[in-house]
């Protein structure tokens, strides 16, 4: 079965960087496009970033652009986020999310979340 | 970018039928996913390409999609379908893959 486990959340001081882990297991992960979403205590979920099965194509919210970097490694069946120059406002749950197709589709899969805390 | 509307809360008795709506504009043209969201978990699809139920979910839910409003359909709603429901759509074109708010679905 579909298996998605994010990693590497916790408090960090605004300005800081962080970086999130989701080890991926039970489906080929380098056919499939991966996703970040994330969600704010009491909020909606809100979209962060996509990158396509084979990594050439990235996209990112705007409110995360030039700041956040999406990667991934197939070898390790690893998707990660590089966040850089936090603000308070990035304090969410952080989902990773396997999707339907290469790149596009449904958000077939989540993992359980991990939380960062952007908090002097 | 593209703006989904949905309601904040929809409240129905147990055993009725709960109709939560995603409007957008044109949305009938494009392709609509339902995630449900229990507090505390994850998110889980349960409709995807308007009204497509993936492998688990009940028959209880469906989906619909027409003009400038989607519909996720909860027939026969029980305690356990109480939840968050959000609509979403990308379709990998230049506009990113947006949420709807969320409807909070409470079962009296």
């Amino acid at each position: 079965q579909v298996q998605l486990v994010e990693s590497g959340g916790g408090v960090v001081q605004p300005g800081r960087s962080l970086k999130l882990s989701c080890a991926a297991s039970g489906f080929i992960f380098s056919s499939y496009g991966m996703h970040w979403v994330r969600q704010a205590s009491g909020k909606g979920l809100e979209w962060v970033a996509v990158i396509a099965y084979d990594g050439n194509e990235k996209y990112y919210t705007d409110s995360v652009k030039g700041r956040f970097t999406i990667s991934r490694d197939n070898s390790k069946n690893t998707l990660y986020l590089q966040m850089n120059s936090l603000r308070d406002e990035d304090t969410a749950v952080y989902y990773c999310a396997k999707s339907e197709g290469a790149v596009a589709g449904t958000f077939e899969y989540w993992g359980q979340g991990t939380l960062v805390t952007v908090s002097s | 970018s593209y703006v989904l509307t949905q309601p904040p809360s929809v409240s129905v008795a147990p055993g009725k039928t709960a109709s939560i709506t995603c409007g957008g504009n044109n949305i009938g043209s494009k392709n609509v996913h339902w995630y449900q969201q229990k507090p505390g978990q994850a998110p889980v699809l349960v409709i995807s390409y308007n009204g497509d139920r993936p492998s688990g979910i009940p028959e209880r839910f469906s989906g619909s999609n027409s003009g400038n409003t989607a519909t996720l359909t909860i027939n026969r709603v029980e305690a356990g379908d109480e939840a968050d429901y959000y609509c979403q759509l990308w379709d990998g074109s230049s506009d990113p893959p947006v949420f709807g708010g969320g409807t909070r679905l409470t079962v009296l």
